[in-house]
Formats: structure tokens, C-alpha cells, sequence
């Protein structure tokens, strides 16, 4: 079965570093988004990403976020800056956007990232 | 703020019991609603997504949407040990970018 893939797994940084996070979405999927989850705390939005551009972004996403598609499989996310506050498990997912499975999301394993 | 809000439990139910995992949310504009099974570290699982109002069952799984009381619910029939974990609820808006709004969840313990 399709699956979205993440790497790495768990990333240690050390504040001020630049991070990047990347994700391997399921092939025939459209729409592309970042999460993430602080210990304990509820799964935020942080960004949407369709059609080679950012759809919809959170408050949370702000410049020293960004996203990339660099070629037709991997989809990043990169912090510039990292903050102790950034340190998380940031999902990957995706969904299809059309046909009969349109707005289900599934959700990669997660990076667990870490700023020291 | 548009808010989707759950019991954080914990629910804890016997074996082969019926689970109940309720959600209410505020955001009207919701046409869309998830329920996702996470275990501890691990990511959200989709386990089922319903439209319309009234019932959806798949297997041991029912999801319930009522839109005019913003109530979403799952049941979950002949509880398992390994249904023991943490339930998220997710609304979505619809449009283009169909981004999930999720609750903090409710941990479910289903005792042998």
C-alpha cells in the first residue's frame, strides 16, 4: 500500500542552525501539507501546497519557514533559524484532491526535531 | 478561533465493549470530518472521514455527524486491546487547500 516517507526520523539541531525536513508524498497525491505536534499538544496546520505553490499557511509559518517541491517526488520543509520553540514531531502528509478519495489525509511517520 | 474540542479522557472501557469518542466543533464552515487513531509516538492514523450528516460504519468502526448541534462522534463495537490509543477528531473546511483543524484528542484504554 502507498505510503508518504519522511527523513530523517529525528534530527538534533542546535539553535540558530538551518534545518530541512523532507517527505516522499504517495505518487499520485496533489495537495501536500506540514504539521506538527509538540509533546503533548494538539496537531497544528502549518502549511497547504498545490500546484507548485503554498495554498494556505498558519501564523505559525512565518519567514523563517519555507517549502519546496524540488523535483517531482520530494516535498521540504526548511527552518532557517531554529528556535528552541521549534522542537516537535512535524508530519508530512498528502491527499489525493480529486476522484473518489479527495480530501483523506494520510500522514508520514514524522521527523522528531530537536533544538539544543 | 475556530475550535475542535474533545474529551481528553482517559475513556477507559472492557474488552469487547462498545467505545464512545465524542467532538463538537465551531468553525460552521467544517464540511468535512476525520477521526485518526495515534499511538504513542507515532503519527496519526486515518481511520475513517465522514460528509453528511447522519451515520457511516465501516467494520467495527461508526462515525456520527450531526451539523446543525456541530457533533461529530465515533463508536467503536467489540473493543480491542489494540484499539487502545489516542483518538483525534479533525474538521476540514472544504476549498482548495482542505487543511485539518484537529482536537487534542482522547485516549482510549481498552482493558482484557
Amino acid at each position: 500500500e502507498p505510503e508518504v516517507t519522511q527523513t530523517p526520523s529525528h534530527q538534533v539541531t542546535q539553535m540558530g542552525q538551518e534545518v530541512i525536513l523532507r517527505c516522499v508524498p504517495i505518487s499520485n497525491h496533489l495537495y501536500f501539507y506540514w504539521y506538527r505536534q509538540i509533546l503533548g499538544q494538539k496537531v497544528e496546520f502549518l502549511v497547504s501546497f498545490y500546484n507548485n505553490e503554498i495554498s494556505e499557511k498558519s501564523e505559525i509559518f512565518d519567514d523563517q519557514f519555507s517549502v519546496e517541491r524540488p523535483d517531482g517526488s520530494n516535498f521540504t520543509l526548511k527552518i532557517r533559524s531554529t528556535k528552541l520553540e521549534d522542537s516537535a514531531m512535524y508530519f508530512c502528509a498528502s491527499s489525493e484532491g480529486l476522484g473518489q478519495s479527495p480530501y483523506e489525509q494520510y500522514f508520514g511517520p514524522g521527523t522528531r526535531l530537536t533544538v539544543t | 478561533q475556530k475550535e475542535v474540542e474533545q474529551n481528553s479522557g482517559p475513556l477507559s472501557v472492557p474488552e469487547g465493549a462498545i467505545a464512545s469518542l465524542n467532538c463538537t466543533y465551531s468553525d460552521r464552515g467544517s464540511q468535512s470530518f476525520f477521526w485518526y487513531r495515534q499511538y504513542s509516538g507515532k503519527s496519526p492514523e486515518l481511520i475513517m472521514f465522514i460528509y453528511s450528516n447522519g451515520d457511516k460504519e465501516d467494520g467495527r468502526f461508526t462515525a456520527q455527524l450531526n451539523k446543525a448541534s456541530q457533533y461529530v462522534s465515533l463508536l467503536i463495537r467489540d473493543s480491542q486491546p489494540s484499539d487502545s490509543a489516542t483518538y483525534l477528531c479533525a474538521g476540514a473546511r472544504g476549498g482548495s487547500n482542505y487543511k485539518l483543524t484537529f482536537g487534542k484528542g482522547t485516549l482510549l484504554t481498552v482493558n482484557p
